[in-house]
């Protein structure tokens, strides 16, 4: 079975700072992964997705991913945050049965 | 773009009571997924459709049960409801079709038990 671990459950940032946040998946298989962001109260958003070709993934709204399969990373980066990036983010993994499992998320508050 | 949507939006339920949450996919989508978030947690997979059939079952409850119609559609039922059960509930949906296709999200339906 899949699993997903972020490292990082709550970072904070200024604006302009530069993010980077930690994925790292365990799967046998071939992997498809993603990144959604999830704003205060409202549902899950995909950012961006990986499923093969360039590991260099660049998504909505600035950001992008690497996939590094040596590692079995897919940290997500932005060079610069705004406040409006303060949300939760999910890195999830889909496997051979197709449903999406989870990372437990990293609250990112970025302060103005 | 149409997209994935959910009702209720808000639902309040006692102890013991029944629920059901309804999900219609975005148009074309063949595939279903119910996901359970509860405070503060990732979501959690519990089950999945495709054309009409089961196709993957998670964590959900012996208490839960769900369908896929056949206008693809998809009801969550929930019975015996626990204090536990309150969450968020999203719905997913994507083309099977495609390999590349990822998942959708409604808006969900957050579920309070009193």
């Amino acid at each position: 079975a899949q699993s997903v671990s972020q490292h990082n459950h709550h970072v904070i940032l200024s604006e302009a700072a530069s993010l980077e946040l930690g994925c790292n998946y365990s799967y046998g298989g071939t992997v498809n992964l993603f990144w959604y962001v999830q704003y205060p109260g409202q549902h899950l958003q995909l950012l961006l997705k990986y499923f093969s070709g360039d590991p260099l993934v660049k998504g909505i709204k600035g950001f992008e991913a690497e996939f590094i399969k040596s590692k079995f990373s897919f940290n997500l980066r932005k060079p610069s945050v705004q406040w409006s990036d303060t949300a939760e983010y999910f890195c999830a993994v889909v496997g051979s049965a197709r449903q999406l499992t989870f990372g437990s998320g990293t609250q990112l508050t970025v302060l103005p | 773009a149409a997209g994935v949507i959910q009702s209720p939006r808000h639902l309040i339920k006692e102890k013991r009571e029944t629920a059901t949450l309804k999900c219609y996919p975005i148009p074309r989508h063949d595939t279903v997924y119910w996901y359970q978030q509860g405070p503060g947690q990732d979501p959690q997979f519990l089950i999945s459709f495709y054309e009409k059939m089961q196709s993957d079952k998670g964590s959900i409850p012996d208490r839960f049960s769900a369908q896929q119609f056949s206008d693809y559609h998809s009801e969550l039922n929930m019975s015996s409801l626990e204090l536990g059960d309150s969450a968020l509930y999203f719905c997913a949906s994507s083309s099977q079709a495609s390999e590349a296709q990822p998942q959708h999200f409604g808006d969900g339906t957050r579920l309070s038990i009193l």
